[in-house]
C-alpha cells in the first residue's frame, strides 16, 4: 500500500535554531513528491516540487532534497513566521489513476 | 479574485440539512479537486474532475455529490450528513490532472455537522 509517513509530529524550535522535517515514502510509480505549508484554518500552501532522487531545491530558508526512500526539509536560521504545519505529498499511479497521497505533517513552531 | 476561492469559509448545519460548497479557481486550470482534511488525519482525496468530466471518485457516500459545470466552478453538495463529516474541505485545482502537475489549494470550507 502506497504510504507517507512525516516525523517527528511536532517539533519546537527557537527563533535561529536549524532544524530538519523528515518525509518518508513507499510508493511505487513515483511522480512527484510535493512540499506545502499550511497555517492554521487555511489552505495548503505550495512550497516545492521534486522529481528524481538526488534533486533539491530552496526557497529563502527553507531547502528540499530527495532521495529513493525519503525527503527531508531543511529549515535554516528559522524565524517566529515560519510556524506552520509542514505537508509531504507523492504523487504515484494508483490503479490507472493519478493520485496525491499526503503524510500527517509535521506541526513546527518556532518561538522568538 | 485570485488563486483558487472557496464559499462560504465557514458553515453548520444540521444533519437534515442540503447545502452547497463552491469552489472557483482563476489560474485557467483544467483539474479540479476536492479533499477532508480531518482533525489528525491526512487530506483524504475525494473527487477528481479533468476538463469537468469526473475521473475519480474515491468511495466517497453518496450523501457528498459533486459538481463541475465548466472548468472554473466546482460544487460539492450535501444533504443527510452525519456529525463524522465535521472537517474541513479543501478544493484544488492543477494545470491538467496529469503527472507530477501541481495542485493549488483554496482557504478550504471549515463545516460542522450537528
Amino acid at each position: 500500500e502506497d504510504q507517507v509517513t512525516q516525523s517527528p509530529e511536532a517539533l519546537r524550535l527557537q527563533e535561529g535554531e536549524s532544524s530538519s522535517l523528515n518525509c518518508s515514502y513507499t510508493v511505487s510509480g513515483l511522480r512527484g513528491l510535493f512540499w506545502y505549508r499550511q497555517d492554521p484554518g487555511k489552505g495548503p500552501e505550495f512550497l516545492f516540487t521534486l522529481y528524481s532522487a538526488g534533486e533539491e531545491k530552496e526557497k529563502e530558508r527553507l531547502k528540499a532534497t530527495l532521495t529513493k526512500k525519503e525527503s527531508f526539509l531543511h529549515i535554516t536560521a528559522p524565524k517566529p513566521e515560519d510556524s506552520a504545519t509542514y505537508l509531504c505529498a507523492v504523487q504515484a499511479r494508483i490503479q490507472g489513476a493519478q493520485k496525491l497521497v499526503f503524510g500527517q505533517g509535521t506541526r513546527l513552531t518556532i518561538n522568538p | 479574485e485570485t488563486g483558487v476561492t472557496q464559499t462560504p469559509r465557514h458553515l453548520v448545519m444540521g444533519m437534515t440539512n442540503k447545502k452547497s460548497l463552491k469552489c472557483e479557481q482563476h489560474l485557467g486550470h483544467n483539474a479540479m479537486y476536492w479533499y477532508k482534511q480531518s482533525a489528525k488525519k491526512p487530506l483524504e482525496l475525494m473527487f477528481v474532475y479533468n476538463f469537468k468530466e469526473q475521473t475519480e471518485n474515491n468511495s466517497v457516500p453518496s450523501r457528498f455529490s459533486p459538481e463541475c459545470p465548466n472548468s472554473s466552478h466546482l460544487f460539492l453538495h450535501l444533504h443527510t450528513l452525519q456529525p463524522e463529516d465535521s472537517a474541513l474541505y479543501l478544493c484544488a485545482s492543477s494545470q491538467t490532472g496529469l503527472e507530477a502537475d501541481t495542485q493549488y489549494f483554496g482557504p478550504g470550507t471549515r463545516l460542522t455537522v450537528l
